[in-house]
């Protein structure tokens, strides 16, 4: 059985730097066939790709993040980590992360998520 | 970056009704293109992915279309249980659309 879990803090202060950790099991960070991705949704609003990393450990960011964001993992763990530097209240989200799937067809997709964890960025 | 525009934002519905959402990408994507449903408080849902395959376990009511620039997801028969926000995501370099939420009429 396929599940992911984010952990991290529930509430940050500006300009300080995120830290969220994604445990996941039922499939290994070093399998070829699947990577893992951050995604986060502010309240009330859509889906907004953050990145992806995969298990050679090639990580793709989002263009307009890509200076806030580091991701890494650790296959003993079964962890991927996302830190986003600079927090500001618009980054008030729930942050989710997601299994992809790569696929010939679809290139990837995502086929498994984590319920997702509410960050607030708050003085 | 390649933008997804989704149309309509909402719409109001029946149970029984034809549900069709669009999708537009602002470049050629050729298939890769994946929906996604999501209930409040919930994680998405893969629906369907590579534009047309129907994700496993989804029922196949739900189907998808297109290539290229342009895409649509149709609900055959709205069921009470599909009333949810309807994400479409482009794998070609990984966007999402703006969302179709589908209420009840």
């Amino acid at each position: 059985q396929v599940t992911l879990k984010e952990s991290g803090p529930v509430l940050v202060k500006p300009t300080e730097t995120l830290t969220l950790t994604c445990t996941v099991s039922g499939f290994s960070l070093s399998d070829a066939r699947v990577g893992v991705s951050w995604i986060r949704q502010p309240p009330g609003k859509a889906l907004e790709w953050l990145a992806h990393i995969f298990s050679n450990d090639e990580k793709t960011y989002s263009t307009s993040l890509k200076s806030r964001l580091t991701a890494s993992k650790d296959i003993s763990k079964s962890q991927v980590v996302l830190t986003m530097t600079n927090m500001d209240p618009v980054d008030t989200a729930t942050y989710y992360c997601a299994r992809i799937r790569i696929g010939q067809l679809e290139r990837l997709a995502f086929d498994y998520w984590g319920q997702g964890t509410l960050v607030t960025v708050s003085s | 970056d390649i933008q997804m525009t989704q149309s309509p934002s909402s719409l109001s519905a029946s149970v029984g009704d034809r549900v069709t959402i669009s999708c537009r990408a602002s470049q050629s994507i050729s298939r890769y293109l994946n929906w996604y449903q999501q209930k409040p408080g919930m994680a998405p849902k893969l629906l369907i992915y590579a534009a047309s395959s129907l994700q496993s376990g989804v029922p196949s009511r739900f189907s998808g279309s297109g290539s290229g620039t342009d895409f649509t997801l149709t609900i055959s028969s709205l069921q009470p249980e599909d009333f949810a926000t309807y994400y479409c995501q482009q794998s070609r370099s990984t966007s999402f659309g703006g969302g179709t939420k589908v209420e009840i009429k």
